[in-house]
């Protein structure tokens, strides 16, 4: 079956500094893979779409990769900040159409 | 737009009991879904509709009813509360985009029931 792992399911780093998340799948091939934004006590947000067909995608300080060979996402927040702390999730496209999610990954950014 | 939104915000049920959580959204998406998330297991998704008058059941269906009479609305029925549905159950819907060949989504969550049963 369809797996998605999120290797750390907590990041402590220090203002400044560049946060590297990372996704992880097995048993599939998917055409586009999501990432989201959860804060406590609130739903997803969504962040960014990257398609099989692209290695990288930006936006402001957010940057993803997807390696399809390693059937890997990278997600790179670039001088963190505080505000920045949250779960994040990654997600794809399951074969019926649906997402699937990852467990997440706790990122807390230190002044 | 107030995007999507779920009523009650938070909900305690005794074992057996039945209850509906709401769901509403108004950006006349056609596919929307529910999903539950528990600590260590992620968003498992429970039921998806992706247009008014279908269904279909997602990973963990067992114990939940759903129907979408309309575009705007998809009910979650609990038939009969049992302390494993104790957990954070989140609407969401989206809408399609093809780029490059490629269908994708985008999904927009609601706030969130916390439901406990006891």
């Amino acid at each position: 079956s369809q797996k998605i792992e999120q290797n750390s399911e907590a990041l402590n780093i220090q203002e400044g500094k560049t946060a590297t998340l990372t996704c992880n799948y097995t048993n599939y091939s998917p055409a586009y893979l999501q990432w989201y934004r959860q804060d406590p006590g609130r739903g997803p947000v969504f962040l960014l779409l990257i398609r099989e067909n692209e290695k990288e995608k930006r936006k402001e300080r957010l940057k993803v990769t997807f390696d399809t060979t390693l059937k890997q996402s990278l997600f790179h927040i670039t001088a963190s900040q505080p505000a920045d702390s949250a779960t994040y999730l990654c997600a794809l496209r399951g074969s019926q159409g649906n997402l699937i999610f990852g467990k997440g990954t706790k990122l807390s950014v230190k002044p | 737009n107030a995007g999507v939104t779920q009523t009650p915000k938070f909900q305690v049920l005794k074992t057996g009991q039945s209850m509906t959580l709401q769901c509403a959204q108004d950006m006349n998406h056609e596919y929307m879904s529910w999903y539950r998330q528990d600590p260590g297991m992620g968003l498992r998704l429970i039921h998806y509709s992706v247009g008014a008058g279908i269904t279909d059941q997602g990973e963990v269906p067992n114990g939940y009813n759903v129907s979408r009479s309309t575009t705007e609305d998809f009910p979650l029925r609990l038939l009969s509360a049992a302390p494993s549905q104790t957990s954070v159950y989140f609407c969401a819907s989206s809408y399609s985009i093809t780029s490059g060949g490629i269908v994708s989504k985008k999904q927009f969550f609601g706030p969130g029931t916390r439901l406990t049963v006891l």
